[in-house]
């Protein structure tokens, strides 16, 4: 699977838009872009997950660049129930049998 | 989405005990299950998947001896660490895919283990 880059931590005030970046430049034509959240001590949470579309659903949108290098994960209105890392992952399509690689991922702090 | 239930949520046991953790898909059938570690501060790191009926296949370094896996059913999966020793503690998550869920692999709220 190919590899992610997002920056270690982010800041967000409560009610804003967080905008998170990935990079996967290396991505594969058949690999789709993942994003979980991990809240402390807690199992990760499914969030979204694209090819080359945008997506929307009731928890965020995801934006794909056209080239698929980057995306960027938005959460439209920011709550301090959103403080969590935020992971990036690419994985072929299909799933199937692979496990997921996660990086070290985005702790997102919310602001009050 | 769908629920992924693992029992216990945290066990404290003596070295040179066995603990088992099982994992649940509540909702849906899971065809594969996976088995993930974390060690505080890091990130999650893939243990192990399981497919219903099959032998378990174990990453690299993870001993198949002391991580024995069950996957007996489309909604359960059972981890048991044999002969625990302190360094075996972790936090462990396991996670499902499979019928209803699609491609997403939707993950239980992990256990914690402290080997004393």
């Amino acid at each position: 699977d190919a590899k992610t880059t997002q920056p270690p931590s982010m800041d967000c005030a409560e009610g804003r838009a967080a905008n998170l970046p990935c990079n996967h430049s290396t991505i594969s034509g058949n690999e789709y872009v993942y994003w979980y959240r991990q809240i402390h001590s807690q199992g990760p949470q499914y969030i979204i997950h694209g090819l080359k579309n945008n997506e929307t659903n009731e928890m965020a949108s995801l934006i794909i660049t056209e080239d698929r290098k980057s995306s960027t994960l938005i959460l439209p209105h920011a709550t301090l129930r959103d403080t969590a890392v935020y992971y990036c992952i690419v994985r072929a399509s299909g799933g199937g049998a692979d496990g997921l690689t996660f990086g070290k991922g985005t702790h997102l702090i919310i602001q009050p | 989405g769908a629920v992924v239930s693992q029992h216990p949520s945290w066990v404290i046991c003596k070295s040179g005990t066995s603990v088992k953790i099982e994992c649940r898909s509540l909702d849906f059938q899971a065809t594969t299950m996976f088995w993930y570690r974390q060690f505080p501060k890091q990130s999650l790191m893939l243990m192990a998947t399981s497919n219903e009926g099959s032998k378990a296949t174990y990453e690299q370094g993870v001993e198949k001896d002391k991580f024995l896996i069950n996957h007996a059913s489309l909604t359960l999966s059972t981890l048991t660490v044999t002969s625990a020793h302190p360094e075996d503690s972790s936090f462990y998550i396991c996670s499902a895919e499979g019928g209803t869920s699609g491609v997403k692999q939707f993950f239980g709220p992990g256990t914690r283990l402290t080997v004393l």
